[in-house]
């Protein structure tokens, strides 16, 4: 089974600076069909959690464009510009390439 | 607008069962795979199943295979996740999503909580 590993797995940051989380896949996330369908979702306290990024670096519907997501085969990145407020929350990257689907642990955004 | 409503969580004792409904609409249901994921108190996410948009295809997380069955009924547009044999280690709030072939897990409900003890 593919293992994500997240890291940090918190992450205190300063309103309006720059936030980076990376993913780690123990396998390559390639599909058969050529896709990698690696996802950022950022979950909010008693809240489901919400889709970010899809296929590595494509933001999902509304989703502003100070979030980017990067990487290749087995290392992924999550990048904030400029932290804001109500990005605070647990951050999870997933994978969808291959059955079992996977979370990583989860990275805990706070503000400083 | 796609909404996704899930139901029939509760307080079951360990050896019970339950069944959670989850009932979508806003967009063609038949279309779409859906999956169901957990999530413990205070704890990360974790897949528990999936379903292929005509039933046919299923696959389950370790944990959960032979207890727990995935189904659905396209005609009611809604997907189940039938609960047997619970351990406390079931518990846990569980999601429905939906499974786009381009946007994975792109819709999510707002959950229902199964608690599992005696």
């Amino acid at each position: 089974d593919i293992v994500l590993t997240q890291a940090p797995l918190s992450s205190p940051v300063t309103l309006g600076q720059p936030a980076s989380i990376s993913c780690r896949s123990s396998q390559s996330l390639v599909h058969s069909n050529g896709n990698t369908y690696l996802s950022w979702l950022h979950q909010r306290p008693g809240q489901p959690p919400r889709l970010l990024i899809y296929k590595i670096s494509n933001r999902f519907s509304g989703v502003p464009d100070r979030f980017s997501g990067s990487g290749a085969g087995t290392d992924f990145t999550l990048r904030i510009s400029r932290v804001e407020a109500e990005d605070v929350g647990v951050y999870y990257c997933m994978q969808a390439s291959h059955f079992p689907h996977a979370f990583g642990q989860g990275t805990k955004l706070e503000i400083k | 607008e796609v909404l996704l409503l899930e139901s029939g969580g509760g307080l079951e004792h360990p050896g019970g069962s339950l069944r959670l409904s989850c009932a979508a609409s806003g967009f063609t249901f038949s279309r779409f795979p859906m999956s169901w994921v957990r999530q413990a108190p205070g704890k990360g996410l974790e897949w528990v199943s999936s379903i292929g948009g005509r039933g046919i295809n299923t696959e389950y997380a370790d944990s959960v295979r032979g207890r727990f069955t995935i189904s659905r009924d396209n005609s009611r547009n809604t997907v189940y996740l039938q609960m047997n044999s619970l351990r406390v280690e079931d518990t846990a709030t569980y999601y429905c999503a939906r499974r786009d072939e381009y946007t994975p897990y792109d819709y999510w409900g707002q959950g229902t909580r199964v608690i599992v003890s005696s």
